[in-house]
């Protein structure tokens, strides 16, 4: 089962950077890691993927440790509009492109 | 402007019957998913599908089925079996099924059964 580790909850101050942490300490090595976020009664929104090497789009930064075992989405500046639960997926390339989402972290971004 | 359409966005029904659930895409992609996401939980994983006539089982497909007869459409039918069917019903597709193609999510359905 491709699961992830992460805190229940994070809280934030607009303006400043975020850093939600993820473990994936049974990650194999062609497994990807994938960040999506969620708006209530909303799809998940894809934010930012990568294998090994850390990855920057226009959304957040992804911080993958040397031995891939945990990994850390960066929002550089957060804004009241970040505010969502995050999920950090690991693929499970036996069965395709089958990403489980566990419970994810809730970012509180405070005004 | 391409993406995934999920139909409808409430939909209610009565215990003991079954009912369709849409998904629509136009990005072209090869991959579809359905998760159903339980109140204040994860997504998990229903049906899926790489190819056009294909489909696989995902963590909890008892009580649901799935046709892939087009590659724009992969309808996800809720039977009475499902003991549980309240929940909310997410739809995604991926350019291809593999860990580096991202997913796309339509805004979902949430289906109410009393």
């Amino acid at each position: 089962d491709a699961k992830t580790t992460q805190p229940n909850s994070m809280e934030s101050n607009e303006e400043e950077p975020v850093h939600l942490p993820c473990n994936h300490s049974t990650i194999s090595g062609t497994d990807y890691i994938h960040w999506y976020r969620q708006l209530p009664s909303q799809g998940p929104e894809y934010v930012i993927h990568g294998l090994t090497s850390n990855v920057n789009n226009r959304m957040a930064s992804l911080a993958i440790a040397e031995d891939r075992k945990s990994s850390t989405l960066i929002l550089h500046r957060a804004t009241l509009r970040d505010a969502a639960v995050y999920y950090c997926i690991r693929t499970n390339n036996n069965a395709g492109n089958m990403l489980t989402f566990g419970g994810g972290t809730r970012l509180m971004v405070k005004p | 402007d391409g993406g995934i359409t999920q139909s409808p966005k409430y939909l209610f029904r009565k215990e003991g019957q079954n009912v369709t659930l849409s998904c629509e895409q136009n990005l072209n992609h090869d991959a579809m998913y359905w998760y159903r996401q339980d109140p204040g939980q994860g997504l998990r994983l229903i049906y899926y599908s790489q190819i056009v006539n294909d489909f696989q089982k995902g963590d909890i497909a008892e009580g649901y089925s799935v046709s892939r007869e087009k590659k724009e459409s992969f309808p996800l039918t809720v039977t009475s079996a499902q003991k549980n069917p309240t929940a909310f019903y997410l739809c995604a597709s991926s350019i291809a099924a593999g860990g580096s193609s991202p997913l796309h999510f339509g805004n979902g359905t949430r289906l109410t059964v009393t």
